[in-house]
């Protein structure tokens, strides 16, 4: 099984940046996904990482280290829209690579 | 479709009825996908479907709960007996082939609530 997790909340200032940390205790390692959920809405995917290093993707950039166990979410020049639940997946590294195992959410609230 | 389609968007029920809950994926999808997220935690998975292939149902909590899928189109998860722990939004997802087959996209959910 995994072990997967993520602050519950965190609240941020208009236009700054917040980082969502996420890690994870698993026997393998098989990628790490991001989405963002806002409520009462479908999960939509952010990022996609299964090698070291960061990616970035316009205002939003996402980081694994697979020796620490360690990814973060890095959302830049917030705006209120960002006000979300961000969600931390990983792959199941058992040979059933469609199988998600997901971290609980972290709710990030954006401040005028 | 545009997206992956659920219905209904709520559904309330006494404990004890049957419900059934319905997943339109993306056109073309060949794997499905259906998650429950209970208030407060993260998504847990239930079931997979992959074409023709058995499905995994190793995430089903008891045989209470079942899901089908004709081919590659429509599927149903029924909860029978529905108890008040059922409640929950339940998620359906869709991945396509390579190279997008790592991305699931998912529905908005139906929102399940047994009183």
């Amino acid at each position: 099984g995994q072990n997967i997790d993520q602050p519950t909340e965190m609240t941020a200032t208009e236009g700054a940046i917040v980082q969502i940390n996420c890690t994870y205790q698993t026997s393998g390692f098989n990628g790490l996904f991001w989405y963002q959920q806002h409520a009462g809405e479908a999960p939509t995917f952010l990022s996609y990482n299964v090698l070291d290093g960061l990616e970035e993707k316009g205002r939003f950039s996402s980081f694994l280290s697979r020796s620490k166990g360690y990814s973060y979410l890095l959302l830049k020049e917030l705006q209120m829209k960002d006000s979300a639940s961000y969600l931390c997946a990983v792959r199941d590294p058992l040979g059933n690579d469609y199988k998600l195992s997901f971290g609980a959410g972290t709710t990030v609230t954006v401040r005028a | 479709g545009a997206g992956v389609s659920q219905s209904p968007s709520n559904k309330v029920t006494e404990k004890g009825k049957d419900v059934e809950l319905r997943c339109d994926p993306i056109s073309g999808h060949t794997a499905l996908y259906w998650y429950r997220q209970r208030l407060g935690q993260g998504l847990e998975f239930l079931i997979y479907f992959q074409g023709n292939s058995a499905p995994d149902k190793s995430g089903l909590p008891s045989d209470r709960f079942s899901a089908e899928r004709t081919g590659e189109s429509v599927s149903t998860l029924t909860i029978q007996r529905t108890q008040q722990e059922d409640s929950a939004v339940y998620l359906c997802a869709s991945s396509g082939p390579w190279p997008a087959k790592n991305i699931q996209y998912f529905g908005a959910g139906t929102r399940l609530s047994v009183l």
